[in-house]
Formats: C-alpha cells, sequence, structure tokens
C-alpha cells in the first residue's frame, strides 16, 4: 500500500552541486507532478506529466528537469542548486489529469547552503 | 493562472468551538477542492465540489460551493486537536492539467 514515494526524505547541498529527488508511485496513475512548498508562498508547480513520454512546464520550472520514461517514475534534477532552491518538494500523482485530485508523498526537505 | 484568496491566513480556536475558512476567486470555479495537510506530510484531498451551490458533509465538516463558483467555505463543527493542520484551496483551469492552491488557513485547535 505505498501510494506515491518520494527519496531521500531530507537533503543538504552545497551551491552548484546536482542531485536528483525520486518519486515512484505503484497506483498506475497517468499524470504525475512535483511542486514546491515555501513559507508564505504557498504550493507552486514544478513540472507535470501526463503520460510516459510526455511532460510539460508549470509555474515555477527554472532550474530543475524532469523526464518520465515509466508510468511509475518521474524524477526531479536540480541541475546546479542555489539557496533560492531550498524548499519542501512534493511529488503527487492522479488518476483522473484534470479533475484536480491528487495524492501526495510525504516530501523530500532541501536545504541549499 | 487563477489567483485563489484564503482567509483567514491563521486561526487558534479552542477544542468545542466552530470556524469557517474561506477560499475565494475573482474568476468562476471549474471545480474546486479542499486538501488538508498535517505538519510533515503531503496534502490529503479532503472533497471536490463542482456545481454552484453544492454542499457536502464529511463528518464535522461542511463545504460550500458558492451559487456564482467564485468561492467556497469550509465550516468544522465542534473542532478537535485531531483538525489542526493547513486547509488548503485547489482550482484545475479547464484542460489545464495545472492545479492551483491557495496559500492556506492554519489551524491550530487547543485541548
Amino acid at each position: 500500500n505505498a501510494g506515491v514515494t518520494q527519496t531521500p526524505k531530507f537533503q543538504v547541498l552545497k551551491t552548484g552541486q546536482s542531485m536528483t529527488l525520486q518519486c515512484a508511485q505503484d497506483m498506475n496513475h497517468e499524470y504525475m507532478s512535483w511542486y514546491r512548498q515555501d513559507p508564505g508562498m504557498g504550493l507552486r508547480l514544478i513540472h507535470y506529466s501526463v503520460g510516459a513520454g510526455i511532460t510539460d512546464q508549470g509555474e515555477v520550472p527554472n532550474g530543475y528537469n524532469v523526464s518520465r520514461s515509466t508510468t511509475e517514475d518521474f524524477p526531479l534534477r536540480l541541475l546546479s542548486a542555489a539557496p533560492s532552491q531550498t524548499s519542501v518538494y512534493f511529488c503527487a500523482s492522479s488518476p483522473l489529469p484534470g479533475t484536480g485530485e491528487l495524492f501526495f508523498g510525504e516530501g523530500s526537505r532541501l536545504t541549499v547552503l | 493562472t487563477q489567483l485563489l484568496e484564503q482567509s483567514p491566513q491563521f486561526l487558534s480556536i479552542q477544542e468545542g468551538e466552530n470556524l469557517t475558512v474561506y477560499c475565494n476567486s475573482s474568476s468562476v470555479f471549474s471545480s474546486l477542492q479542499w486538501y488538508r495537510q498535517e505538519p510533515g506530510e503531503g496534502p490529503v484531498l479532503l472533497v471536490t465540489v463542482v456545481t454552484g451551490g453544492e454542499v457536502k458533509k464529511l463528518k464535522r465538516l461542511t463545504f460550500q460551493f458558492g451559487d456564482a463558483r467564485k468561492d467556497s467555505s469550509l465550516h468544522i463543527t465542534a473542532a478537535q486537536p485531531g483538525d489542526t493542520g493547513l486547509y488548503l484551496c485547489a482550482e484545475e483551469g479547464a484542460g489545464s492539467y495545472q492545479l492551483t492552491f491557495g496559500k492556506g488557513t492554519k489551524l491550530s485547535v487547543i485541548p
């Protein structure tokens, strides 16, 4: 009964380092997305995917890359981390794109020094 | 992108009290979702409202969608400490596949 699994839960990076946040879901959902949550800013959409091989940009895509080679996995890559990317990142999936009904992971807290 | 305004931003009440939080927009919602997020966890979907004037109940939580589909409210009766959390409204523009969230109402229920 895993649902949406995110790893790692915590990560500290130095400015300029790269890393990948992993997201996997076992519900066979076509739609997956990444959000970041910052104090006073709420949840903001970074990238999303409506199916394997298809990705698109959300509200705040700069500095992040995604790919969707399988239905199950949707990794988020930080190419050159900046302090402004310090945040809590959430992956979410949905069986029906367009319904607004998302299943969220538990989050990954990233600190960039 | 539709702007969702939630109020109040913070709310601290005693156990057993009633409360209402609000979600408003200048544009018409196609549908609206309410989520609750507990500390250290991801948001969890509570309800979706679609029809103007719609009222949905989930135990002690009552959700209402405005007749003009530009506002929604969440009323909690006899709040309990387990209701503590961040309450978020969200809306997905028709065909956009992008869910936009309000900034939320942070509720604390004091035993």
